[in-house]
Parts: C-alpha cells; structure tokens; sequence
C-alpha cells in the first residue's frame, strides 16, 4: 500500500499560473522533505518541514506541513518554466532519516 | 547545497557480471548514507542504510548478499551489484545525511547511476 500519497498525479498549466501540490500520510511524520527531479537525474533538494503548522519559502515556491504533520502542500506561484519537473515528497517515519516517498507529481509548464 | 557525486553516471554490463557504484560527499562528512533505486516512471524506494564502519541495514525483501555495501570512510560508500541479471537494471540513486553548520537533517542525493545488465 502507498504510505505516501500525492496529488495530483501530473499537472499541466499555463505558465504564470499559480498551482499547488499535495502530499498525504496516514501516519504522524517526524519530517516531510520536498524534492524536484528531472527525469533520469539526481533529486534537488526544495524544502523540509519538522513542526506542526510550519511554513518554509524560497523564491516563488512554499511548503506547507499542517498542525497534525499529516499533510503538506508545495505551492508554486506564477509559475516558470524553469518550475517544470517531477516533484516528490519524502517522509521521514522514524526520525532516522530513512524517507519513504510518494509517487511524484510530474508537471508541465505550457508558455 | 552541499554535494554528492556518483560514479559512474551510466554503466551497461552483461548478466552475471559485478557492477560497483561509488557515492561520494564532497564538501562535507557523512556518517550515514541511503542507497535508493528507482524504475521508469515510479518514485524511490530506499534499499539500505549505510553507516560509516558498520554494516549497512538492509529494508525488507532486500538481498544483502546481492546489494553489498561498504561504508569506509566518511565520504565513501559504494553499492556492489553482484551477479547481476537484467530484472537488476535501474536508476540507483544515493543520499547523504548532514552538511555541517547545523544541518544535519538535511539530506542531499547524488545524481544517480543508470544501470543496464544485458
């Protein structure tokens, strides 16, 4: 069963359009990790959340982890092309750094 | 950011050959690393953790003795395909835990490593 859901799978938008990204847990996470990837390469490290209700920003993208450290949401505004990319989140169960992950959201930024 | 490297970027090799991968931290010591592999179009799932001087912890359905991994230094740790077999072909991908100057939950991942057994 998939620990980590993400959603949405794909998402395609018009650049300088706004878009969010979601990420779910059943379980309570010791921390959520936001990583992009282009296709066969290595992940860009984005953003990690610890606390309840923590906000993170940087440049034009933020990261949300609600109070329970269940769900986060990246949010990306007037989007790029340069934001084009598989954008994945991992989860840090046990606090030892071992993440799971979801199974990416891929998207594309039309001009 | 702090920086892994990975050597090599792509290897192709035929079944029933060895593969070794090295994942290196550049700027920085790690004393744990984590080994991931990653199929067409799927997400990452973590293979093992590697400790410097220690043996590495292996996940569940895992073949240690396939996957060998060795952890020597602080800035080395290297994934060993052993008789490797086409159902073995993958994108490996490495992370390193720490960066220094208060940073050590950050985890940074190399570039990863195509692998293709014919």
């Amino acid at each position: 069963s998939q620990e980590l859901e993400q959603s949405p799978q794909s998402l395609i938008v018009q650049e300088g359009k706004n878009l969010t990204i979601n990420c779910t847990s059943s379980k309570t996470l010791y921390g959520l990790y936001w990583y992009k990837q282009k296709y066969g390469e290595g992940l860009i490290f984005l953003m990690m959340l610890q606390k309840g209700g923590e906000e993170k920003s940087h440049e034009k993208i933020t990261a949300k982890l609600d109070e329970k450290k269940q769900q986060s949401s990246l949010h990306i505004t007037a989007s790029q092309p340069s934001h084009a990319g598989i954008y994945l989140c991992g989860a840090d169960k046990e606090g030892a750094q071992k993440l799971v992950f979801g199974q990416g959201t891929r998207l594309t930024i039309n001009p | 950011g702090a920086v892994v490297s990975q050597h090599p970027s792509r290897v192709i090799c035929k079944s029933g050959t060895s593969v070794k991968i090295e994942c290196r931290s550049l700027d920085f010591q790690a004393t744990t690393m984590f080994w991931y592999r990653q199929f067409p179009k799927q997400s990452l799932m973590l293979m093992a953790t590697s400790n410097e001087g220690s043996k590495a912890t292996y996940e569940q359905g895992v073949e240690k003795d396939k996957f060998l991994i060795n952890h020597a230094s602080l800035t080395l740790s290297t994934l060993t395909v052993t008789s490797a077999h086409p159902e073995d072909s993958s994108f490996y991908i490495c992370s390193a835990r720490g960066g220094g100057s208060g940073r050590s939950d950050e985890q940074f991942f190399g570039p990863g490593t195509r692998l293709t057994v014919l």
